[in-house]
């Protein structure tokens, strides 16, 4: 089955720049969506279709996808950021198509 | 508003079944599906299916195949998730999401979950 990996951990200051990355065989190839998990609350979608923002989402979130990584970027870091991202992909090359989601990554901001 | 209102917690022993309903409002129900996602304490994120609210196609996750189902109630706007069998390890907080007609994209809005818990 298609395997998503993403970094368990990463600590990013005020202001600065957060790169959460997503590796997958050919990732490039497939539509990646990102969701942002705060404690205690549902995971909410930030980027979808590799680079999309829905609608509320700010402008500091953005993705790309080439390759076999995706990355999700949080420009201007703030205290409100911090939760754990997960990276999603369908996955139709298996004989049972379906989601996979990333491992997740836990941001903290010092 | 789009909006996903799951049903409450619920604590089966093993070997019991369990059905959570999602409540969905604020757009047109058979123009969409239904995602199941569950996340056990402090783990990750797993999918479990899609059922589509038009023609209440289902794709199951291949890990639970036999032990779930999936269901709508256009006439209510409701999705159904049925686990059996249940286990210690299927405690988790269960979530519905609206996705994509096609069974495919992005999940938007996500319900608030609702918390199984399987304990003898």
């Amino acid at each position: 089955s298609y395997v998503l990996t993403q970094p368990p951990s990463l600590s990013v200051a005020p202001g600065k720049t957060a790169t959460i990355t997503c590796g997958g065989n050919k990732i490039g190839g497939k539509s990646v969506h990102w969701y942002q998990q705060k404690p205690g609350q549902a995971p909410v979608l930030v980027i979808s279709y590799d680079s999309d923002r829905p609608s509320g989402i700010p402008e500091r979130f953005s993705g790309s996808n080439s390759g076999n990584t995706a990355t999700l970027t949080i420009s201007r870091v703030e205290a409100g950021d911090e939760a754990d991202y997960f990276c999603q992909v369908w996955d139709s090359s298996s004989d049972h198509p379906g989601y996979v989601f990333g491992t997740g990554t836990k941001v903290t901001v010092l | 508003q789009v909006q996903l209102v799951q049903s409450g917690a619920e604590v089966k022993k093993p070997g019991a079944s369990v059905k959570v309903s999602c409540k969905a409002s604020g757009y047109t129900f058979t123009n969409y599906g239904i995602s199941w996602v569950r996340q056990a304490p402090g783990q990750g994120l797993e999918w479990m299916g899609w059922i589509s609210a038009y023609n209440g196609y289902t794709n199951y996750a291949q890990k639970l195949q036999g032990r779930v189902t999936m269901t709508t109630d256009t006439s209510t706007s409701t999705a159904y998730m049925e686990l059996r069998s249940l286990r210690s390890d299927d405690t988790a907080l269960y979530y519905c999401a609206r996705a994509p007609g096609d069974g495919s994209g992005a999940f938007d809005p996500w319900g608030q979950g609702a918390l199984v818990t399987v304990s003898s």
